[in-house]
């Protein structure tokens, strides 16, 4: 069965540092999304993209953030300037429709830890 | 305010046994329901999506009920496995809108030997 694929599946930065999370959805999807989960605590919707573009996002998701699917495969996540609270697993997940009554498929995630 | 609460928070039963986790929400207008399960250090696999119309659904031996004039949800898995040992996940959208999606926190589900 088609995965969501995701890299790498640890990342340890430096605070103040940039990260780009990679992301791989299944192939005949069209929606995309990053969700993050801070340790012990829910799952919080980041942002969604469908035709090179951002069609929601959260709160959480402000200047620090950024999408972008570079070519056919990938969809990346960069955050500038990292801060210790940005500490957290960060899914990227897809599904074939945009509308909230479709499944969407998760990757097993980023860990990412902020020094 | 929208919220959805689950319970228990952590459940440990026997291998075989069934049992039931309840989830209650609060999030207006109602869109649908759905419940992932998320085992440790992966990621949320999606086992079912229930609209208003629909009161049950199964998927395997998981069934999953909604009652949206009391705004609850109960997840029955039936005769457990140890690979049923995961984190279930709540999860009500209050819009056609991921962003509205409510993530309730989790019923941690332990199944011993």
């Amino acid at each position: 069965e088609p995965e969501v694929t995701q890299t790498p599946s640890h990342q340890v930065t430096q605070m103040g540092q940039e990260v780009i999370l990679r992301c791989v959805p299944i192939s005949n999807h069209l929606y995309f999304y990053w969700y993050r989960q801070i340790l012990g605590q829910k799952v919080e919707f980041l942002v969604s993209f469908y035709n090179n573009e951002i069609s929601e996002k959260s709160e959480i998701f402000d200047d620090q953030f950024s999408v972008e699917r570079p070519d056919g495969s990938n969809f990346t996540l960069k955050i500038r300037s990292t801060k210790l609270e940005d500490s957290a697993m960060y899914f990227c997940a897809s599904s074939r429709q945009g509308s909230s009554n479709q499944p969407q498929h998760f990757g097993d995630g980023t860990r990412l830890s902020i020094l | 305010k929208n919220q959805v609460e689950q319970s228990p928070q952590s459940l440990i039963i026997l291998e075989g046994k069934n049992c039931t986790l309840q989830c209650n929400y609060t999030v207006s207008p109602f869109s649908n329901l759905r419940w992932y399960k998320q085992d440790t250090g992966r990621g949320p696999v999606s086992l079912t999506i229930m609209t208003f119309s629909e009161n049950t659904k199964s998927n395997g031996r998981y069934t999953a009920t909604l009652d949206a004039d009391t705004k609850q949800s109960s997840l029955h898995i039936t005769a457990s496995q140890l690979s049923d040992s995961a984190s279930y996940i709540c999860v009500v959208s209050a819009y056609d809108s991921n962003y509205q999606l409510i993530w309730g926190a989790g019923t941690k589900l332990i199944i011993k030997p």
